[in-house]
């Protein structure tokens, strides 16, 4: 049972527009939601995250969405660029514990 | 953000032999930290999760006498792949935990190849 579903699997958008990666957990203890940014080859780095406790953050282009009932988030990149072109992962996580679930992953292609 | 290394950056070993990755928090002490297997356009996958001073604790499937874990100080753990064969090939990726937060800061990865 998969416990973050990501979507979609891939996107493509134009130079300065909007792009957005959906996902959707089962676990109503997850308790803080971040967003990670991956180029190949590499480790991901932490882009942004948010808490239940709260519907939007912001930083820079990169907001969050929280929508706590329909137990779903989400990521919109603002003015998207070619060097935004990168997979992107949803994760959740409860507690301190710490351990994350990841989302499958959007491979996200921002075309000049 | 913070800085998590990893070393090697990438291995290509023969199958058989013993693989060590470091995994090291440079500006933060981490009593928690986790390594993750990455195969191709696929999502990171937990393996076990590394706590100072204490064992490990790996996720079901993990085989931890084969992928031993060790984490010796504040700042380092470490990834041995014993007697590697080729299937064990794949991008392995450490994060460490800020104290008493939820903060995960992920190293670089590393690219091991069993031949």
């Amino acid at each position: 049972q998969q416990q973050v579903k990501q979507s979609p699997q891939s996107l493509i958008v134009q130079k300065g527009g909007i792009s957005i990666i959906n996902c959707a957990y089962e676990n109503t203890a997850f308790d803080y939601f971040p967003w990670y940014q991956q180029f190949p080859g590499k480790g991901p780095a932490l882009l942004i995250a948010i808490r239940p406790d709260v519907s939007e953050k912001k930083e820079g282009r990169f907001t969050i969405s929280f929508n706590k009932s329909a137990k779903q988030f989400s990521l919109h990149i603002m003015d998207s660029q070619p060097g935004d072109s990168a997979t992107y992962f949803c994760a959740a996580s409860k507690g301190n514990a710490g351990k994350s679930t990841f989302g499958d992953g959007t491979t996200l292609t921002v075309k000049p | 953000g913070a800085v998590v290394s990893q070393h090697p950056s990438r291995v290509i070993c023969k199958s058989g032999t013993s693989v060590k990755i470091e995994c090291r928090s440079l500006d933060f002490q981490a009593t928690t930290m986790f390594w993750y297997r990455q195969f191709p356009k696929q999502s990171l996958m937990l393996m076990a999760t590394s706590n100072e001073g204490s064992k490990a604790t790996y996720e079901q499937g993990v085989e931890k006498d084969k992928f031993l874990i060790n984490h010796a100080s504040l700042t380092l753990s470490t990834l041995t792949v014993t007697s590697a064969h080729p299937e064990d090939s794949s991008f392995y990726i450490c994060s460490a935990r800020v104290p008493s937060t939820d903060t995960q800061y992920f190293g670089p990865g590393t690219r091991l190849t069993v031949l």
